[in-house]
């Protein structure tokens, strides 16, 4: 069956320092892969996406890579602050024109000052 | 505001009452999804609108949940007989693209817990 996995323990690192978080899936042939923030009571907010022909996209700082032959996807964040300490999910929409987005149960950061 | 809201924020139903969830898109949005967000788990896609027609509602749970959104605007997410199992943080998103998750604004949520 299809599966999506993140880190279900929490990511705590430093103030200052590169967090990256992993999205692991099998049984999948994903067009697109998604990043998500979410904060505790509030909706996710859509921070990257990455097409299965792109290897790396970048926005400030934030990186993405996506690896269809290990099918993994890892996200990072330099310099990180404590205002990043949020959960950070990934998705994946299918190849073949679905809509639907398969998330992950998403990963905890913590970033300590 | 300019995003997306839902009300209530949270709701305690009794098991067995009905209960009906609003979500108010960004305006001018053609799509609107629901999905459902168990604790600890990430969302899950209910159903899909493109203006006031509803094309894929694939992801119901039952025929105790349906949706609708009758002027292509506001929607509502109606639980009728609500179970234990129900109780989830219910999210509305919209995006301005038919049929697209691209760059869908979610809203805040409704928690619904059931006793």
């Amino acid at each position: 069956s299809q599966k999506i996995e993140q880190n279900s323990e929490a990511l705590n690192i430093q103030e200052g320092k590169t967090a990256t978080l992993t999205c692991n899936y099998t049984n999948y042939s994903p067009a697109y892969l998604q990043w998500y923030r979410q904060d505790p009571g509030r909706g996710p907010v859509f921070l990257l996406l990455i097409r299965e022909n792109e290897k790396e996209k970048r926005k400030e700082r934030l990186k993405v890579t996506f690896d269809t032959t290990l099918k993994q996807s890892l996200f990072h964040i330099t310099a990180s602050q404590p205002a990043d300490s949020a959960t950070y999910l990934c998705a994946l929409r299918r190849a073949g024109g679905s809509y639907i987005p398969t998330f992950g149960r998403g990963t905890s950061l913590i970033v300590h000052p | 505001g300019a995003g997306v809201s839902q009300s209530p924020r949270y709701k305690v139903a009794k098991r067995g009452q009905d209960v009906a969830l609003r979500c108010d898109p960004i305006s001018g949005h053609v799509s609107l999804f629901w999905y459902q967000q168990a604790l600890g788990q990430g969302p899950e896609f209910l159903t899909y609108f493109q203006n006031e027609a509803q094309l894929d509602k694939s992801g119901l749970p039952s025929d105790r949940f349906f949706a609708e959104r009758p002027e292509g605007s506001v929607s509502t997410l109606k639980i009728q007989r609500t179970q234990q199992e129900d109780s989830a943080v219910y999210l509305c998103a919209s995006s301005p693209s038919p049929g697209s998750t691209d760059t869908q604004y979610f809203g805040p949520g409704t928690r619904l817990t059931v006793l």
